[in-house]
C-alpha cells in the first residue's frame, strides 16, 4: 500500500543548529502535505499544510521563519527547524494526501527531535 | 475547545479481552471520521474511514461505528492481543478535506 517515509527518526543535536527532517510520499503523488508537532500524551497539533509549488499555509502562532518548508515535488516535502533550542524538542510528523482520493491521507512515522 | 473529545484518557486491559472506546465531536459541517492506531514513537496508522452515511466498518478486530445525529463514534477492539496496546486518536474532518481535527487519543495497555 501507500507509504510515506520520513527521516531521520531521531536526531540530536545542539541549540542553535538547523535541522532538516524530510517527508516523502513512495508510491503517490501529494500535492499537499502536513506537518504536525506532538508532545508527550498530547494530540497532533498541526503547523502547516504545505503545497507542492506554492508557499506553505502556517497556523496561528507557528513562526515560519523559525520552521521552514519547502514541497518542490510531488513526492516530497522538508521541514527545517532553525536555530533549534531546547524548546523545539518534540515529535514531529508528517502527513501526505493522495490526489486520488479524498480518504487516502497517509502518515510518515515520525522524528524525535532532542535540542541540548 | 478542541472539538473533538475521547474517553477515556486511558485504559488497562486484560489480554483476549474486549473494549471500547469513546469519540464525540462538535466538527460542523462533518465530512468523515477517522480512526488512527499510534504506537510509542511512530506515526498514525489508519484503522477506520467513515463518512456521513456510514454507520459501522471494521478492520479485523477494530469495529468502529459513527452516529452523525449524535455527532459520536466508537471503537470496539475485540480479543485484544498485547500489540493492540498504543494509543488510538479519533481524527474528524469537516467542510475542507485539508482542516483535520484530532481528539488527544485514548492510551490502551493490554496486559497478558
Amino acid at each position: 500500500g501507500a507509504v510515506v517515509s520520513q527521516h531521520p527518526s531521531r536526531v540530536i543535536c545542539k541549540s542553535g543548529t538547523s535541522v532538516k527532517i524530510e517527508c516523502r510520499s513512495l508510491d503517490f503523488q501529494a500535492t499537499t502535505m502536513f506537518w504536525y508537532r506532538q508532545f508527550p500524551k498530547q494530540s497532533l497539533m498541526l503547523m502547516a499544510t504545505s503545497n507542492e509549488g506554492s508557499k506553505a499555509t502556517y497556523e496561528q502562532g507557528v513562526e515560519k521563519d523559525k520552521f521552514l518548508i519547502n514541497h518542490a515535488s510531488l513526492t516530497l516535502s522538508t521541514l527545517t527547524v532553525t536555530s533549534a533550542h531546547p524548546e523545539d524538542s518534540s515529535f514531529y510528523i508528517c502527513s501526505a494526501r493522495d490526489l486520488s482520493g479524498w480518504e487516502k491521507l497517509f502518515f510518515g512515522s515520525g522524528t524525535q527531535l532532542s535540542v541540548l | 475547545k478542541n472539538q473533538v473529545e475521547q474517553s477515556p484518557q486511558s485504559l488497562i486491559i486484560l489480554e483476549g479481552k474486549n473494549c471500547t472506546l469513546q469519540c464525540n465531536y462538535t466538527v460542523s459541517p462533518f465530512s468523515n471520521l477517522r480512526w488512527y492506531k499510534q504506537d510509542t514513537g511512530r506515526g498514525p496508522v489508519s484503522l477506520t474511514i467513515m463518512t456521513f452515511s456510514e454507520n459501522t466498518k471494521s478492520n479485523g478486530r477494530y469495529t468502529a461505528t459513527l452516529d452523525a445525529d449524535t455527532k459520536q463514534s466508537s471503537l470496539h477492539i475485540t480479543a485484544s492481543q498485547l500489540s493492540d496496546s498504543a494509543s488510538y486518536i479519533c481524527v474528524v474532518s469537516g467542510s475542507s478535506v485539508n482542516k483535520l481535527s484530532f481528539g488527544a487519543g485514548t492510551t490502551v495497555t493490554v496486559r497478558a
